[in-house]
């Protein structure tokens, strides 16, 4: 069936620093591709997505490219702010079931000092 | 926006009562679905629907029903509520069964005593 890997956190670094999430996926086809941040004590908000091959998606300074042969879709952000500390989901959703669901990953939590 | 509301934020139940969420989408969405969030699990999904009264059972379906009645309001139900159905529960929905974009609530914080 269709799973998400995401690296176990929590990733911790200063204000400023550069982020990379990992994300790798296995699925039939060609999923489409998302990252959804979650606040403390909030819901899940949807960060970027990319439904082809290729594709980068991009949000907030952060950005993941659609790796197809590698089954990857990391994240990164060149320079992170104490306001990005939150958890970080990378989800799919895939033929294998409509397109109807999404797949989560673990979720990895980022936490950023000043 | 789209906006999709939990009635309740914060519950705290005992075992053996029956315990009903609710959710409602005000976008006119086909489908809805209820996901159960664990630390070191992520989220998964107990049950969707994509259409009123039509229902599919997701990964982790035990213990729980659904009801959707009308298609803006899709309701999780605890039929006797259990300690290990602690958690903490999301409600999402979409449009259409392509490649859109899911939407969640803020979650509903459910404590079973």
């Amino acid at each position: 069936g269709d799973s998400v890997t995401q690296m176990e956190g929590p990733v911790t670094l200063s204000e400023e620093a550069f982020l990379t999430i990992n994300c790798t996926y296995t699925a039939t086809g060609y999923p489409s591709l998302f990252w959804y941040v979650q606040y403390p004590g909030e819901g899940l908000q949807l960060l970027l997505k990319a439904t082809k091959a290729d594709d980068k998606g991009s949000n907030k300074g952060f950005e993941a490219t659609y790796r197809k042969e590698t089954t990857s879709f990391h994240l990164e952000k060149g320079s992170v702010q104490v306001s990005d500390s939150a958890v970080y989901f990378c989800a799919l959703r895939s033929l294998n079931t409509g397109f109807q669901k999404l797949v989560f990953g673990t979720g990895t939590r980022l936490l950023v000092s000043p | 926006d789209v906006k999709v509301t939990q009635s309740s934020r914060y519950l705290v139940k005992r075992t053996g009562e029956k315990v009903f969420l609710e959710c409602v989408q005000d976008m006119d969405h086909e489908n809805m679905f209820w996901y159960r969030q664990d630390p070191g699990l992520g989220l998964r999904l107990i049950y969707f629907s994509y259409d009123v009264k039509m229902k599919e059972k997701g990964d982790i379906p035990e213990g729980y029903s659904v009801s959707r009645e009308k298609k803006e309001r899709f309701s999780l139900i605890l039929e006797s509520a259990s300690t290990n159905q602690t958690s903490m529960y999301l409600c999402a929905s979409s449009n259409g069964q392509g490649r859109d974009t899911i939407y969640f609530g803020e979650g509903s914080w459910l404590t079973v005593v």
